[in-house]
């Protein structure tokens, strides 16, 4: 069954390091989303890539970066770790194609601790 | 894209109806009212999706006026199983412009 995952599953870090977090799906998607999710603010969009090569921006972008080699992966790097980072971080994918609706798949997190 | 404004929490026994309602007053023309479930430790997942009139599906039902400017969202009969996080979301549909924005959410907590 196609699914959308996310490694590692929780995460220690220290400030200052860098830190890339992995999402795959195998939906063959061309969509595919970061968002992070604190406490009061719900999910706020980090980055997105409409397909392979393309990154755009999202709300709160500033500190992270993407990059999107292929149609599987949408590594999500933290270039300098910060204490305000410390969130929950989630990955999703949507089709674009022929799709009826804005279905995005999420997957299951990653639980990240800035120290 | 739209803002939306929704309870930040309900509270609900098993077995009743539940009517969660969202407040869009800037939907576009070409904005559709989409429908996510968050449990605990788990992404949203997709419920319903709607534009105008109702919406139904096996897990819920969505109403929209004929203004558009709010919309509902019914969860008949739940059980403990539906306590979760609802988000209302407002955007257009497919395409390149499918990026959504998540509010807050109305947290749902059913008793027994």
């Amino acid at each position: 069954d196609a699914e959308i995952t996310q490694s590692p599953r929780h995460k220690i870090t220290e400030t200052g390091r860098q830190v890339t977090l992995a999402c795959h799906q195998t939906w063959n998607h061309n969509n595919m989303f970061w968002y992070r999710q604190d406490l009061g603010h719900g999910l706020r969009l980090i980055h997105y890539s409409y397909g392979v090569q393309d990154t755009n921006k999202g709300e709160v972008s500033d500190g992270y970066s993407v990059s999107r080699s292929n149609t599987e992966d949408l590594p999500l790097t933290l270039e300098s770790a910060a204490s305000s980072q410390t969130s929950v971080y989630f990955c999703a994918s949507s089709d674009d194609r022929g799709s009826s609706y804005n279905e995005q798949f999420f997957g299951p997190g990653t639980r990240l601790t800035v120290l | 894209l739209a803002k939306t404004t929704q309870p930040i929490s309900m509270d609900s026994y098993e077995g009743q109806e539940v009517n969660i309602t969202c407040s869009h007053n800037n939907i576009a023309t070409n904005d559709y009212i989409t429908w996510y479930q968050q449990f605990p430790s788990q992404g949203p997942r997709f419920i319903i999706q709607g534009y105008k009139t109702k919406v139904t599906n096996e897990v819920a039902s969505l109403f929209i006026p004929a203004d558009r400017k709010s919309s509902t969202l019914s969860l008949p009969r739940v059980s403990l199983s539906d306590t979760a996080v609802y988000y209302c979301l407002v955007g257009p549909y497919g395409g390149a412009t499918n990026k959504l924005i998540f509010g807050t959410g109305t947290l749902l907590a059913v008793q027994p």
